[in-house]
């Protein structure tokens, strides 16, 4: 089962910031949160990653709270291509077999509109 | 140029049926994976392999064997078709097992009749 739980589903407005919650309350020191999305009818991609200093890359921007148990996922500029399913994943940062997989939950449906 | 490239896209075929789905990656990874995502969008690990070990979903029937005759490449088998393995297929690579970022393919559809 997935450790994260997520908002089924959310709206923006086409160039404003997307700002998406996901809990982790029982996340262990040992594991990473990992952000992928899956738009309509594609194999699922990934976004960032991250251990507890936020991080930032060309497609977003992942905020960890201090304690850990929960972030947010931010895209500074929507646009309509960013109209996903986005998936929040915790997993261990190093070999421990297959708990080390990805776990997908139900994801928050993003839904960005003009 | 594809990272993870699959084929076909879409497949259709009868109940009792053998069929296989191919995967290839040009990333250099060590390890493949074959996810399913299910009517309810569920996506689910089935198989990740590297050139050292396979380790296989409990959940996932006999009746699905991944096959790999290189690195590149991890081709999914599946034998006497059911109802209930129609689903989208998605192989994944990633640099080494399961503590890597992972990539996807585009997926392919199955369609059991």
């Amino acid at each position: 089962d997935a450790k994260t739980t997520q908002p089924p589903s959310m709206d923006c407005a086409e160039g404003r910031a997307a700002n998406l919650p996901c809990n982790h309350s029982t996340i262990s020191g040992n594991e990473y949160v990992y952000w992928y999305r899956q738009i309509h009818s594609q194999g699922p991609q990934y976004i960032i990653h991250g251990l507890k200093n936020n991080e930032t890359n060309e497609m977003a921007s992942l905020i960890i709270t201090e304690d850990r148990k929960s972030s947010t996922l931010i895209l500074p500029h929507a646009t309509l291509r960013d109209t996903a399913v986005y998936y929040c994943i915790v997993r261990v940062a190093s070999y421990g077999g297959s708990q080390g997989n990805l776990i997908f939950g139900k994801g928050t449906k993003l839904s960005v509109k003009p | 140029d594809t990272a993870v490239s699959q084929t076909p896209k879409y497949l259709v075929t009868q109940m009792g049926n053998d069929k296989s789905i191919k995967c290839e990656q040009n990333l250099g990874h060590d390890t493949m994976y074959w996810y399913k995502q299910d009517s309810k969008k569920f996506l689910k690990i089935m198989f990740s392999y590297n050139n050292k070990e396979l380790i296989i979903n409990e959940t996932v029937p006999n009746r699905f064997s991944p096959k790999s005759p290189d690195k590149a490449h991890l081709n999914l088998h599946i034998n006497s078709l059911e109802l209930g393995d129609s689903a989208v297929y998605f192989c994944a690579s990633s640099n080494r097992l399961f503590t890597d970022t992972q990539y996807f393919g585009p997926g392919t559809r199955l369609t059991v009749l």
